[in-house]
């Protein structure tokens, strides 16, 4: 079965530190990968999307991921993280482009300290 | 614009119970999708319509069902309430159902069985 791993539970970070959050995952063939962000008391909110092409993705907020397929891995960075960043990242996987379901991983939850 | 709305917000039952869940996609999106989110895990899929039809299910028991409506609402429903169904409860709409197509999550339903 298709798995998404988050290796880190809960990161602690201060105020303009560099943020890594890792995500790897076991399908072999061809993935669109996916972090999403959890505000405190707000819904899922798309960070940035992997399909093809460039495997460093820009996304909002100044969040950028790399793909690097031989590692199976898509993981988050950030070269300095603010308060505001405090969050659940969750990294998310889809199969292809036929209709398969997102599965999430576990997620990892960022505090930012002043 | 609206964004995804789910109704209720919150919603205690007790064990063995029916409960109904309900959500409006954004205007236009045609694919509804279902999550259920445990405490400390991420979102896991329970179901995908589109066009009132159901396009995919998740690995959950026949106590789960759902439904999709001409104006492409869709309905949760979960018969026999068991503890373990405590969960928030996501829906998610997206435009198309296969390919590239962007997923945007709604607020949750937050369900406690007692």
């Amino acid at each position: 079965a298709q798995s998404v791993s988050q290796h880190n539970h809960h990161v602690i970070l201060s105020e303009a530190a560099s943020l890594e959050l890792g995500c790897n995952y076991s399908y072999g063939g061809t993935v669109n990968l996916f972090w999403y962000v959890q505000y405190p008391g707000q819904h899922l909110q798309l960070l940035l999307k992997y399909f093809s092409g460039d495997p460093l993705v820009k996304g909002i907020k100044g969040f950028e991921a790399e793909f690097i397929k031989s590692k199976f891995s898509f993981n988050l960075r950030k070269p300095s993280v603010q308060w505001s960043d405090t969050a659940e990242y969750f990294c998310a996987v889809k199969r292809g482009a036929g209709n398969t379901p997102l599965v999430f991983g576990k997620g990892t939850r960022l505090s930012v300290i002043a | 614009d609206a964004g995804v709305t789910q109704s209720p917000t919150h919603l205690i039952k007790t064990r063995g119970q029916h409960v109904t869940l309900r959500c409006s996609p954004i205007s236009g999106h045609k694919s509804v999708s279902w999550y259920q989110q445990v405490l400390g895990q991420g979102p896991q899929f329970i179901f995908q319509y589109y066009e009132k039809e159901e396009r995919g299910r998740g690995n959950f028991p026949d106590r789960f069902s759902a439904r999709q409506f001409p104006n492409y609402s869709s309905e949760l429903n979960v018969n026999a309430l068991l503890l373990g169904d405590s969960a928030l409860y996501l829906c998610a709409s997206s435009q198309a159902l296969a390919g590239i197509n962007e997923q945007f999550f709604g607020p949750g339903t937050r369900l406690t069985v007692l």
